[in-house]
């Protein structure tokens, strides 16, 4: 069955430190993989995606994804957190027949001063 | 542009009553979708349209009806609220399939059943 797994729940970071998210996928062939974001109240908004091609992407608000197809993984980074990045974060993933996007239970990272 | 609007925000209902959450885009985008988020479970697909007068199932459609009529709109109704229904609502579009174009999404609509 395909899946999205994010292991972590709940990550607490200090502001200026690095960041980073992980998630692994489980479907048949390599599918597009995405990162979004949630802030308090608010709908997602895309960070960054994966179709092809050089496997480290970049986004928007300095985060970039690295993916790792010998480990199944999609992972999200940032070097330096800014107290604006607190949110939750949702990794998911298409096939290029699909209609929808499978996502991940999502990690919520606080940013402590 | 207004992108994708949610109404209403927040609502409460009965077991056993019945209502319809509004979705509109003004993007013109082909497909829209409804995704209920749950702690723990991330977003999940109830129903999905590829455009005016075509809808299809996603992973929980079941009490939950939807139809488009117009690019524009696509509402969700609950038939008969139960309190397995209590979520937050998102309503999302794109132009074309979510895999080849990033989803725009609403704000939400947050249902408690009681």
């Amino acid at each position: 069955a395909q899946s999205v797994t994010q292991p972590d729940i709940h990550i607490t970071v200090s502001e200026g430190a690095s960041l980073e998210l992980r998630c692994n996928y489980s479907y048949g062939a390599t599918p597009y993989l995405f990162w979004y974001v949630q802030s308090p109240g608010q709908g997602l908004q895309l960070l960054l995606k994966y179709f092809s091609g050089d496997t480290l992407v970049q986004g928007i608000k300095g985060f970039e994804a690295e993916f790792k197809r010998s480990q199944s993984s999609f992972n999200l980074r940032k070097p330096s957190v800014h107290w604006s990045d607190a949110a939750e974060y949702f990794c998911a993933a298409s096939g290029s027949n699909d209609y929808k996007l499978s996502f991940g239970a999502g990690t919520t990272v606080t940013v402590r001063a | 542009n207004a992108g994708v609007t949610q109404t209403p925000k927040f609502q409460v209902l009965k077991t056993g009553q019945s209502m319809t959450l509004q979705c509109a885009q003004d993007m013109n985008h082909e497909y829209m979708s409804w995704y209920r988020q749950d702690p723990g479970m991330g977003l999940r697909l109830i129903h999905y349209s590829v455009g005016a007068g075509i809808t299809d199932q996603g992973e929980v459609p079941n009490g939950y009806n939807v139809s488009r009529s117009t690019t524009e709109d696509f509402p969700l109704r609950l038939l008969s609220a139960a309190p397995s229904q209590t979520s937050v609502y998102f309503c999302a579009s794109s132009w074309n399939r979510p895999y080849n174009s990033p989803l725009h999404f609403g704000n939400g609509t947050r249902l408690t059943v009681t």
